[in-house]
């Protein structure tokens, strides 16, 4: 069974960056089936998709973060990574890391979620 | 960029028929996924591809997509639906709907 586990600071400074890695255990970050997802939802709101890697390393961002979000992988680790430059207050959140099989595809598997606060 | 138009609640009573709706440009010619939400929890798959069960949803969720508007339909609700949900689909990047809020009474 495939599961996904966020793990990273809970609290980050404002104009800091906001680091978090995503560990897969049960399947790999390098089958070419798939695509890795970062999707958030502020405290209250709805979900908002940041971007994802597939097995290749290629990355595809939503046009509203792409200046500041990069998203890496580790086939060693089986991990990938969400870095977000510059953070502000709106950036507090849930994160989620999931699974998609294409872009025509759900996010079919789910983490569980972790939630950054960004305050001084 | 695509937007997607939910309304903001649904109320239903126990096992009666309930009707979300998820409102897009032409969103018919897309793939529409549905996610339940409840609260602290992650989302989970409910409907994909427009009206596809993944295993272990219970056939009284349902979806169907046309036009400018997809729907979710959870027959004879129960009180575990009681949830948000989201509608998704890709436009040259993922978007989600604003949700709904499902309260069964």
């Amino acid at each position: 069974q495939l599961q996904l586990q966020e793990s990273g600071p809970g609290l980050v400074k404002p104009s800091e960056t906001l680091s978090l890695t995503c560990t897969v255990s049960g399947g790999s970050i390098s089958s070419s089936s798939y695509y890795w997802e970062w999707i958030r939802q502020p405290p209250g709101k709805g979900l908002e998709w940041i971007g994802n890697i597939y097995y290749s390393g290629s990355t595809y961002y939503n046009p509203s973060l792409r200046s500041r979000v990069t998203i890496s992988g580790d086939t060693s680790k089986n991990q990938f990574s969400l870095k977000l430059n510059a953070v502000t207050a709106a950036d507090t959140a849930v994160y989620y890391c999931g699974r998609v099989s294409g872009s025509g595809w759900p996010i079919d598997y789910w983490g569980q979620g972790t939630l950054v606060t960004v305050s001084s | 960029s695509y937007e997607l138009t939910q309304p903001l609640s649904v109320s239903v009573a126990l096992g009666q028929t309930a009707r979300i709706t998820c409102g897009g440009n032409n969103i018919g010619s897309k793939n529409v996924h549905w996610y339940q939400q409840k609260p602290g929890q992650a989302p989970v798959l409910v409907i994909y591809r427009d009206s596809n069960r993944p295993s272990g949803i219970p056939e009284r969720f349902s979806g169907s997509n046309s036009g400018n508007t997809a729907t979710l339909t959870i027959g004879g609700a129960q009180a575990g639906d009681e949830a948000d949900y989201y509608c998704q689909v890709w436009d040259s990047a993922r978007v989600f709907g604003t949700g709904t809020k499902v309260t069964v009474l």
